[in-house]
């Protein structure tokens, strides 16, 4: 069973300071992953994708890649209140045609 | 208007009713996909489709019928409800892009439906 884990949260971060959320994921041939940001009541958008080591930035989020540890995280920097937010982890596992297996979430709280 | 669309919005049903979640875009997106979200499981797979006449089962495809006559519908029918169904339901559709023999396949979903098996 090929898995992606997040921990749940909440992750309360003070306004204007780096939210950080991990993701683990259990195959090393993965090859394409994302970020998607979901408010309550609303559905996913993405707001990252990245496909190779290393980070990717744009604007305040970067994403990043380490694919011998098997993980991928999201800092959000100067974090404003409208993260907040659940931030789900997707992943493209290879073989899988073009099914993302998603993490559960994890729920980011920025506080004033 | 350009995009996926879903609907109902929501949806009120009494167990063992037959429903049906319409799922419709506007990209020629040829993958399409159903999933459902509950508290404590995420987004699960129900069905998918790579293309026309093509589809096949994800992880809780049990209860679940689809159909997809056309590349820009996917529709979802629940031929019996249960109450074990009432969840969001979730379209989605992503296109196949090569770049560097890398398939870079974005999933975008439209708003949800509310269903609620009474």
């Amino acid at each position: 069973q090929k898995e992606v884990e997040q921990n749940s949260g909440p992750l309360s971060v003070p306004e204007g300071a780096i939210a950080s959320l991990n993701c683990t994921y259990s195959d090393r041939v993965s090859q394409s992953f994302f970020w998607y940001r979901q408010y309550s009541g609303k559905s996913p958008e993405l707001i990252m994708s990245i496909y190779s080591n290393g980070d990717k930035e744009d604007g305040r989020f970067t994403a990043q890649l380490n694919k011998a540890s098997q993980y991928v995280s999201l800092l959000i920097r100067d974090s404003q209140p409208s993260d907040s937010a659940t931030y789900l982890c997707a992943v493209l596992f290879t073989g899988g045609g073009n099914k993302l297996t998603f993490g559960t979430g994890t729920q980011l709280k920025v506080e004033l | 208007d350009a995009g996926i669309t879903q609907s109902p919005r929501y949806k009120i049903t009494e167990t063992g009713r037959q429903v049906t979640l319409m799922c419709h875009q506007t990209w020629s997106h040829s993958y399409m996909f159903w999933y459902r979200q509950d508290l404590g499981h995420g987004l699960r797979l129900i069905y998918y489709s790579a293309a026309a006449d093509i589809t096949d089962k994800g992880e809780v495809p049990d209860g679940y019928v689809v159909s997809r006559s056309k590349t820009e519908n996917f529709p979802l029918t629940l031929e019996s409800a249960t109450r074990s169904q009432t969840s969001v339901y979730f379209c989605a559709s992503s296109g196949l892009g090569l770049a560097g023999g890398l398939a870079k396949n974005i999933q975008y979903f439209g708003a949800g439906t509310r269903l609620s098996v009474l």
